[in-house]
């Protein structure tokens, strides 16, 4: 059982280019999240999706979009890349939502130089 | 939305010692709270919830207390090991996950 897994696990971008994170998962999860993790930040949550076809946004969203066409995958495209972009971006999962455990991929570490 | 704070930012305790972690929540309507540990390079896995309507949890040497009233819960972890170094967040949650700012916890051998 696979869980989350998410592409690439490491990137570097020069200011200005776009690139998209993949996330999959296999549980038959709802619910998916894409979270940013800066260093004494914690977690902040960009965008999520209820379904397929659903997306909304997070706190902090700026600078980013999602899709969501399928239940299993649920990919996070960063257009026009900045230096702020640069931080350690987790997928999580969970069949239910807000109350339930998430289940987290590896994570994928991106700079933007 | 919900504010989560959470202290201490580190902590070093010998093996063998207790590590407390705290965390403060805002939001009334939050009613669920899970603990979560990262280690190195890793994502985070949950070890440990608690809902609103449940006091004190314990699985083996973790434990998390909830003081609604005061709106704080806590991560026990007794007789550390240095296999329980790594960084740890709470979280709060209604709709959504609202995290803590984490803790780096170093069990000194």
């Amino acid at each position: 059982n696979a869980g989350v897994t998410q592409t690439p696990k490491f990137r570097i971008l020069k200011i200005g280019q776009s690139m998209t994170l993949q996330c999959t998962q296999d549980m038959n999860h709802n619910y998916m999240y894409w979270y940013r993790q800066d260093p004494g930040m914690g977690l902040k949550l960009i965008y999520y999706s209820v379904g397929a076809g659903i997306t909304d946004k997070g706190e902090v969203p700026n600078g980013y979009n999602v899709s969501r066409s399928t239940t299993e995958d649920f990919p996070l495209r960063l257009e026009l890349a900045a230096p702020s972009q640069t931080s350690v971006y987790f997928c999580a999962s969970s069949y239910r939502g807000g109350n339930e455990k998430l289940f987290f991929g590896s994570g994928t570490q991106l700079s933007v130089l | 939305g919900e504010n989560v704070e959470q202290h201490p930012s580190t902590l070093s305790v010998q093996e063998g010692d207790s590590a407390v972690i705290k965390c403060t929540y805002s939001d009334s309507a939050s009613n669920y709270f899970p603990w979560y540990k990262q280690e190195l390079g890793k994502g985070p896995q949950l070890i440990i919830d608690i809902r609103s309507n449940v006091g004190e949890k314990k699985d083996q040497r973790i434990a998390v207390t909830l003081n609604k009233t005061a709106k704080h819960f806590s991560l026990h972890i007794t007789e550390t090991q240095p296999e329980d170094s790594a960084v740890y967040f709470c979280a709060a949650t209604g709709n959504q996950f609202y995290f803590g700012t984490g803790t780096s916890l170093t069990v000194i051998p």
